[in-house]
């Protein structure tokens, strides 16, 4: 049983070009959340979706930012125009129908994303 | 809003001896959720413990164990028999019942263990 799966492990991009992280959530799995962890920095919450929703996204940037996570196929997080500021590790966790946030996340092994 | 602090940036601990990693948390919930992740250099982030706030008893996973003061909201975590194993980041963080959407984490800044062999 695969955990959680993120890819690009690394992504490398410019500046004013398009990032895209991927993340599969654990198998049974139907509730997604994104993280920003910072250089010396803890996790940041950013953005909890299920299929096609977006339920909470109190933490995620109003420009450039968006996911999704869509019936068929990963979530996605998409930044446009990236600035240096962007650059962080992405993580993505998943777990299974909430109960009164009893649910443990999975997290994946996260996405690097480095921004010259 | 909910803020967890962890005032110990590095602690370091002899190998086979206990070290306790501190977190403090500020919330007016009253029912809600601890953890204990580690982060190793592979940088996965692993569960270790997990605490409900409405449970007296602190919760014990093997070797790791907490200490919940749920009037002083303190959820200290120690790690008995240290191994190299367990050298890492260990972040604290907190979780509020689910309801209105928010079910977000929130984590303190981490503490970076260090096991001395």
């Amino acid at each position: 049983n695969a955990g959680v799966m993120q890819n690009p492990r690394h992504l490398v991009r410019r500046r004013g070009q398009e990032a895209r992280l991927r993340c599969s959530p654990m198998k049974g799995h139907s509730h997604v959340y994104w993280y920003r962890q910072l250089p010396e920095e803890g996790l940041k919450f950013m953005v909890y979706l299920q299929k096609e929703n977006i339920i909470d996204e109190s933490g995620m940037p109003k420009e450039r930012f968006s996911a999704e996570f869509p019936k068929e196929g990963p979530s996605i997080l998409r930044i446009q125009q990236v600035v240096r500021g962007d650059s962080a590790a992405y993580f993505c966790a998943s777990s299974r129908r909430t109960v009164e946030g009893a649910n443990v996340l999975t997290f994946g092994a996260g996405s690097r994303l480095t921004v010259l | 809003a909910q803020t967890v602090t962890q005032s110990q940036p590095e602690m370091s601990v002899q190998e086979a001896e206990t070290v306790t990693l501190s977190c403090t948390y500020d919330t007016s919930e009253s029912d809600y959720y601890l953890f204990w992740y580690k982060q190793p250099p592979s940088r996965q982030m692993i569960l270790v413990i997990r605490q409900e706030a409405y449970k007296q008893q602190n919760a014990t996973e093997n070797r790791f164990s907490v200490n919940f003061q749920k009037a002083a909201k303190s959820f200290s975590l120690k790690i008995s028999d240290s191994q190299l194993g367990d050298a890492a980041m260990y972040f604290c963080a907190y979780r509020r019942p689910s309801g209105g959407g928010a079910d977000g984490l929130t984590f303190g800044k981490g503490t970076h263990l260090i096991i001395q062999p």
